[in-house]
Protein backbone atom coordinates (compact mmCIF):
# COMPACT_ATOMS: atom_id res chain seq x y z
CA UNK A 1 0.00 0.00 0.00
CA UNK A 2 0.75 3.92 -0.20
CA UNK A 3 2.85 5.12 2.49
CA UNK A 4 4.49 8.89 3.57
CA UNK A 5 7.42 8.83 5.93
CA UNK A 6 8.90 11.74 7.11
CA UNK A 7 11.95 13.29 8.80
CA UNK A 8 11.11 12.77 12.64
CA UNK A 9 10.83 16.09 15.05
CA UNK A 10 10.63 18.38 16.50
CA UNK A 11 12.42 20.87 14.53
CA UNK A 12 13.87 23.57 16.54
CA UNK A 13 15.43 26.68 14.37
CA UNK A 14 16.57 30.18 14.98
CA UNK A 15 14.95 33.15 12.59
CA UNK A 16 16.24 33.85 9.20
CA UNK A 17 17.79 30.03 9.36
CA UNK A 18 17.41 27.45 6.41
CA UNK A 19 14.34 24.60 6.93
CA UNK A 20 14.46 21.37 5.11
CA UNK A 21 11.60 18.91 6.13
CA UNK A 22 12.47 15.10 4.40
CA UNK A 23 9.68 13.23 3.03
CA UNK A 24 9.90 10.27 1.29
CA UNK A 25 7.17 7.97 -0.32
CA UNK A 26 6.04 4.72 -1.20
CA UNK A 27 3.18 4.21 -3.96
CA UNK A 28 2.50 2.45 -7.27
CA UNK A 29 1.57 4.79 -10.12
CA UNK A 30 1.86 8.35 -10.58
CA UNK A 31 0.45 10.43 -7.06
CA UNK A 32 0.00 13.58 -6.40
CA UNK A 33 2.06 14.85 -3.55
CA UNK A 34 0.98 17.57 -0.85
CA UNK A 35 2.48 19.96 1.51
CA UNK A 36 -0.08 20.69 5.00
CA UNK A 37 0.26 23.09 7.48
CA UNK A 38 -1.26 23.30 10.88
CA UNK A 39 -0.50 26.11 12.47
CA UNK A 40 -1.30 26.62 16.42
CA UNK A 41 -5.10 26.57 16.77
CA UNK A 42 -5.95 26.23 13.46
CA UNK A 43 -7.42 23.77 10.66
CA UNK A 44 -5.02 22.03 8.25
CA UNK A 45 -4.13 23.93 5.10
CA UNK A 46 -2.44 22.96 2.02
CA UNK A 47 0.68 24.97 1.54
CA UNK A 48 1.94 23.49 -1.58
CA UNK A 49 1.39 20.27 -4.33
CA UNK A 50 3.12 18.57 -7.10
CA UNK A 51 1.39 16.67 -9.48
CA UNK A 52 3.82 15.17 -11.83
CA UNK A 53 7.37 14.43 -11.21
CA UNK A 54 10.34 17.34 -11.80
CA UNK A 55 6.94 19.56 -10.96
CA UNK A 56 8.03 22.02 -7.93
CA UNK A 57 5.39 23.18 -5.77
CA UNK A 58 5.85 26.72 -3.86
CA UNK A 59 4.16 28.82 -1.65
CA UNK A 60 5.20 31.57 0.80
CA UNK A 61 8.78 31.17 0.38
CA UNK A 62 8.39 27.16 0.65
CA UNK A 63 9.61 25.08 -2.41
CA UNK A 64 9.23 21.41 -2.80
CA UNK A 65 10.41 19.15 -6.07
CA UNK A 66 8.49 16.18 -7.08
CA UNK A 67 11.47 13.41 -7.55
CA UNK A 68 10.63 9.89 -8.78
CA UNK A 69 13.87 8.82 -8.77
CA UNK A 70 14.58 8.93 -5.48
CA UNK A 71 10.83 8.95 -4.26
CA UNK A 72 10.84 12.19 -2.22
CA UNK A 73 9.20 15.86 -1.66
CA UNK A 74 11.38 17.35 0.68
CA UNK A 75 9.93 20.98 2.11
CA UNK A 76 12.55 23.70 1.93
CA UNK A 77 12.33 27.66 3.48
CA UNK A 78 15.85 29.73 2.78
CA UNK A 79 14.67 31.99 5.35
CA UNK A 80 12.05 30.95 8.21
CA UNK A 81 10.16 33.26 10.49
CA UNK A 82 8.79 33.12 13.91
CA UNK A 83 5.25 32.89 11.90
CA UNK A 84 6.80 29.68 10.02
CA UNK A 85 5.75 27.91 13.33
CA UNK A 86 3.71 25.28 12.73
CA UNK A 87 3.23 21.61 12.21
CA UNK A 88 3.88 19.77 8.70
CA UNK A 89 2.37 16.82 7.15
CA UNK A 90 3.66 15.18 3.47
CA UNK A 91 0.84 13.87 2.16
CA UNK A 92 -0.16 11.60 -1.12
CA UNK A 93 -2.88 10.93 -3.24
CA UNK A 94 -2.93 7.79 -5.69
CA UNK A 95 -5.04 9.87 -8.53
CA UNK A 96 -8.19 9.44 -9.86
CA UNK A 97 -10.86 8.19 -8.22
CA UNK A 98 -8.61 8.50 -5.25
CA UNK A 99 -7.44 11.67 -5.50
CA UNK A 100 -8.94 13.04 -1.95
CA UNK A 101 -8.07 9.97 -0.30
CA UNK A 102 -4.52 11.35 1.14
CA UNK A 103 -2.26 9.19 3.00
CA UNK A 104 0.37 11.33 5.48
CA UNK A 105 3.14 11.05 6.75
CA UNK A 106 3.52 11.57 10.82
CA UNK A 107 3.75 15.31 11.00
CA UNK A 108 6.93 17.03 11.51
CA UNK A 109 6.56 20.56 14.58
CA UNK A 110 8.79 23.04 13.39
CA UNK A 111 9.41 25.91 16.20
CA UNK A 112 11.29 29.24 14.92
CA UNK A 113 13.03 30.97 18.01
CA UNK A 114 13.46 34.94 17.29
CA UNK B 1 -11.85 27.82 -1.66
CA UNK B 2 -14.43 25.81 0.58
CA UNK B 3 -15.52 26.90 3.76
CA UNK B 4 -15.96 23.89 6.12
CA UNK B 5 -18.39 24.58 9.57
CA UNK B 6 -17.45 21.37 11.73
CA UNK B 7 -19.44 21.06 15.02
CA UNK B 8 -18.98 20.76 17.93
CA UNK B 9 -15.70 21.77 17.78
CA UNK B 10 -14.59 19.80 21.25
CA UNK B 11 -16.67 18.03 23.50
CA UNK B 12 -15.97 15.62 26.69
CA UNK B 13 -18.14 12.33 26.70
CA UNK B 14 -18.52 9.45 29.26
CA UNK B 15 -17.54 5.40 27.34
CA UNK B 16 -20.28 3.78 26.08
CA UNK B 17 -21.93 6.65 24.75
CA UNK B 18 -22.37 8.24 20.89
CA UNK B 19 -21.36 11.16 19.54
CA UNK B 20 -22.45 12.52 16.50
CA UNK B 21 -19.84 15.13 14.13
CA UNK B 22 -21.18 17.84 11.69
CA UNK B 23 -19.99 19.19 8.88
CA UNK B 24 -21.32 21.81 6.96
CA UNK B 25 -19.73 23.04 3.52
CA UNK B 26 -20.73 26.65 2.03
CA UNK B 27 -20.92 25.43 -1.25
CA UNK B 28 -22.08 22.30 -2.87
CA UNK B 29 -19.34 19.31 -3.08
CA UNK B 30 -19.04 16.41 -4.94
CA UNK B 31 -16.65 14.22 -2.07
CA UNK B 32 -16.62 14.52 1.07
CA UNK B 33 -13.96 12.41 3.57
CA UNK B 34 -13.63 12.03 7.84
CA UNK B 35 -10.39 11.56 9.48
CA UNK B 36 -9.26 11.04 12.69
CA UNK B 37 -5.70 12.41 14.11
CA UNK B 38 -5.28 10.38 17.29
CA UNK B 39 -2.94 11.68 19.73
CA UNK B 40 0.02 11.85 18.35
CA UNK B 41 -0.49 10.68 15.48
CA UNK B 42 -0.50 11.54 11.79
CA UNK B 43 -3.89 11.45 9.99
CA UNK B 44 -6.09 8.50 9.02
CA UNK B 45 -8.97 8.69 6.57
CA UNK B 46 -11.94 6.96 8.00
CA UNK B 47 -14.54 7.04 4.90
CA UNK B 48 -15.81 8.81 1.96
CA UNK B 49 -19.07 10.10 2.47
CA UNK B 50 -21.35 9.75 -0.61
CA UNK B 51 -24.77 11.50 -1.41
CA UNK B 52 -26.95 9.29 -1.75
CA UNK B 53 -25.45 6.51 -0.63
CA UNK B 54 -23.65 4.21 1.75
CA UNK B 55 -20.12 5.59 2.77
CA UNK B 56 -17.21 3.66 1.72
CA UNK B 57 -15.00 2.74 4.47
CA UNK B 58 -11.37 2.17 5.09
CA UNK B 59 -9.62 -1.03 5.95
CA UNK B 60 -9.91 -0.82 9.76
CA UNK B 61 -13.52 1.20 10.50
CA UNK B 62 -16.61 -0.01 9.60
CA UNK B 63 -20.01 1.30 9.87
CA UNK B 64 -21.68 -0.02 12.55
CA UNK B 65 -18.57 2.17 14.71
CA UNK B 66 -18.87 4.97 12.16
CA UNK B 67 -21.99 5.53 10.72
CA UNK B 68 -22.05 8.47 8.38
CA UNK B 69 -24.81 10.42 7.12
CA UNK B 70 -24.17 12.51 3.52
CA UNK B 71 -28.19 13.66 2.82
CA UNK B 72 -26.82 16.78 0.29
CA UNK B 73 -24.25 17.87 -0.94
CA UNK B 74 -23.21 20.27 1.58
CA UNK B 75 -23.93 18.77 4.62
CA UNK B 76 -22.30 15.54 6.60
CA UNK B 77 -22.68 14.00 9.79
CA UNK B 78 -20.16 11.12 11.32
CA UNK B 79 -21.10 9.38 14.70
CA UNK B 80 -18.59 7.73 16.44
CA UNK B 81 -20.66 5.11 18.43
CA UNK B 82 -20.70 3.10 21.95
CA UNK B 83 -17.03 5.44 22.86
CA UNK B 84 -13.86 4.22 24.31
CA UNK B 85 -10.78 5.89 25.88
CA UNK B 86 -9.20 4.70 22.49
CA UNK B 87 -11.48 6.52 20.32
CA UNK B 88 -9.98 10.24 22.18
CA UNK B 89 -9.11 11.75 18.65
CA UNK B 90 -9.55 14.61 16.35
CA UNK B 91 -11.85 13.90 13.49
CA UNK B 92 -11.56 16.08 10.66
CA UNK B 93 -14.18 16.52 7.76
CA UNK B 94 -12.52 17.55 4.43
CA UNK B 95 -14.17 18.06 1.07
CA UNK B 96 -12.81 17.66 -2.72
CA UNK B 97 -13.11 20.61 -4.43
CA UNK B 98 -11.25 22.40 -7.65
CA UNK B 99 -8.32 19.38 -7.29
CA UNK B 100 -8.03 20.63 -3.79
CA UNK B 101 -9.04 19.19 -0.48
CA UNK B 102 -10.07 21.42 2.45
CA UNK B 103 -10.04 20.77 6.51
CA UNK B 104 -12.61 21.71 8.61
CA UNK B 105 -11.19 22.71 11.82
CA UNK B 106 -12.00 19.77 13.29
CA UNK B 107 -13.57 18.44 16.90
CA UNK B 108 -11.76 17.32 19.70
CA UNK B 109 -13.27 14.31 21.15
CA UNK B 110 -12.00 13.40 24.78
CA UNK B 111 -13.57 10.08 25.88
CA UNK B 112 -13.26 9.19 30.01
Amino acid sequence: GNSVTQMEGPVTLSEEAFLTINCTYTATGYPSLFWYVQYPGEGLQLLLKATKADDKGSNKGFEATYRKETTSFHLEKGSVQVSDSAVYFCALSAGGTSYGKLTFGQGTILTVHP
Amino acid sequence: SAVISQKPSRDICQRGTSLTIQCQVDSQVTMMFWYRQQPGQSLTLIATANQGSEATYESGFVIDKFPISRPNLTFSTLTVSNMSPEDSSIYLCSVLTSSKLFFGSGTQLSVL
